[in-house]
């Protein structure tokens, strides 16, 4: 099977510009969550979709925003970029398991400059 | 809101010894589930190990087990027979049973010495 895969791999932009990512399930895989690494922050939540319905969002500006395809597949969108935005997008699938307890695997990122 | 803690920000272990990865985490849900993802240089984030809560044996694969105090809300990871394909980071994570969302720990990189 093949993994989750994240288009582009690398990006680099300029400030107030938006960029969108994309992301590609596991094959089955309904859920996709979204996380930004970064040096200072860490890895931090972004939102989760399922369904085509966010089910949770993380702490960020309304600038975050994604969604997802009847297909599974998911993009994220940032609009007005701000340096801080740099970082490393990572996207997860998961099976979602009727009784839970599923495991998230993750993409390979998506490797965002804002200049 | 769920918290993580690795409080060994570097380690470094000789090939073939044993090294354990500390990890502590705060919660008062009942129902979770905890990981460990390891992420290399070329940063895929790959699962390690996954412990349910509810479950009182330790996960073991392969070289890499846990050790999974819950009272203590505990969970460190000990790898074994050390191999230079081991360095990397290490993240300790926690997810609550109804929800997909992962509360990663700050990592522990971990260097392997020939």
């Amino acid at each position: 099977k093949a993994g989750v895969t994240q288009t582009p791999r690398y990006l680099i932009k300029t400030r107030g510009q938006q960029v969108t990512l994309s992301c590609s399930p596991i094959s089955g895989h309904r859920s996709v969550s979204w996380y930004q690494q970064t040096p200072g922050q860490g890895l931090q939540f972004l939102f989760e979709y399922f369904s085509e319905t966010q089910r949770n969002k993380g702490n960020f500006p309304g600038r975050f925003s994604g969604r997802q395809f009847s297909n599974s597949r998911s993009e994220m969108n940032v609009s007005t970029l701000e340096l801080g935005d740099s970082a490393l997008y990572l996207c997860a699938s998961s099976l979602v398991l009727a009784g839970g307890g599923d495991t998230q695997y993750f993409g390979p990122g998506t490797r965002l400059t804002v200049l | 809101a769920q918290t993580v803690t690795q409080s060994q920000p570097e380690m470094s272990v000789q090939e073939a010894e044993t090294v354990t990865l500390s990890c502590t985490y705060d919660t008062s849900e009942s129902d979770y589930y905890l990981f460990w993802y390891k992420q290399p240089p070329s940063r895929q984030m790959i699962l390690v190990i996954r412990q349910e809560a509810y479950k009182q044996q330790n996960a073991t694969e392969n070289r890499f087990s846990v050790n999974f105090q819950k009272a203590a809300k505990s969970f460190s990871l000990k790898i074994s027979d050390s191999q230079l394909g081991d360095a990397a980071m290490y993240f300790c994570a926690y997810r609550s049973g109804g929800s997909e969302k992962l509360v990663f720990g700050k990592g522990t990189k971990l260097t392997v010495n020939p």
